[in-house]
């Protein structure tokens, strides 16, 4: 199973709102609404920020959200905090039962 | 609030067999809510499912690792474990257990995580 395609780095200026997408097939992304995406700080462990698409885990700031259309899944974050610098991966379920994550995204806050 | 913590040798020889423990505190690993996972990420890579577990021994294995894998629980000490034979260098990443809703879906929390390097 390949990777899910990532952008390697997006930025934006604290403020702004940026879209990190997350490319895969009709065999995971597309197939199920099962995509998830985490904030990774250097050194930590990943933190789930969304899951199911769209859903926010308790205590996660309602500045992030998500969304998928076909293939392609995306996490935006809205008025975007110097904080919000980290590494976010997303994954999705696929049809081989299995569960696959994408490259990841470095997020640089201007 | 619960927690996990992943223990185990941080080297490994090629050939050998990892081994990783993972022990759940502040909360019971019988829930019949949650399955217990396995997830690594070798370094500057994104993460890797490995597979999963519930109380009850069902396990559920990534396919490309199935070969090598073997995940069993302990719910009379609140761990489950990891055992990888056939260990080569490929296998150096930093090893994650956490919580999961469902066997092969998202993870919530994860442990901090223990670097293990394969070394011939």
């Amino acid at each position: 199973q390949s990777a899910l395609t990532q952008p390697a780095s997006v930025s934006g200026s604290p403020g702004q709102s940026i879209t990190i997408s997350c490319t895969g097939t009709r065999s995971d992304v597309g197939g199920y609404n099962y995509v998830s995406w985490y904030q990774q700080y250097p050194g930590k462990a990943p933190k789930l920020m969304i899951h199911d698409v769209s859903n926010r885990p308790s205590g996660v700031s309602n500045r992030f959200s998500g969304s998928k259309s076909g293939n392609t899944a995306s996490l935006t974050i809205s008025g975007l905090q110097a904080e919000d610098e980290a590494d976010y991966y997303c994954s999705s379920f696929t049809s081989s039962s299995t569960l696959v994550f994408g490259g990841g995204t470095k997020l640089t806050v201007l | 609030q619960l927690q996990l913590q992943e223990s185990g040798p941080g080297l490994v020889k090629a050939s050998e067999t990892l081994s990783l423990t993972c022990t759940v505190s502040d909360g019971s690993i019988s829930s019949n809510s949650y399955y217990w996972g396995w997830i690594r990420q070798p370094p500057g890579k994104g993460p890797e499912w490995i597979g999963s577990i519930y109380y009850s021994g069902s396990t559920y294995y990534n396919p490309s690792l199935k070969s090598r894998v073997t995940i069993s629980v302990d719910t009379s000490k609140n761990q489950f474990s990891l055992k990888l034979s056939s260990g080569t260098a490929a296998d150096t990443a930093v090893y994650y257990c956490a919580r999961g809703k469902q066997p092969v879906n998202w993870f919530d929390p994860w442990g901090q995580g223990t670097l293990v390097t394969v070394s011939s």
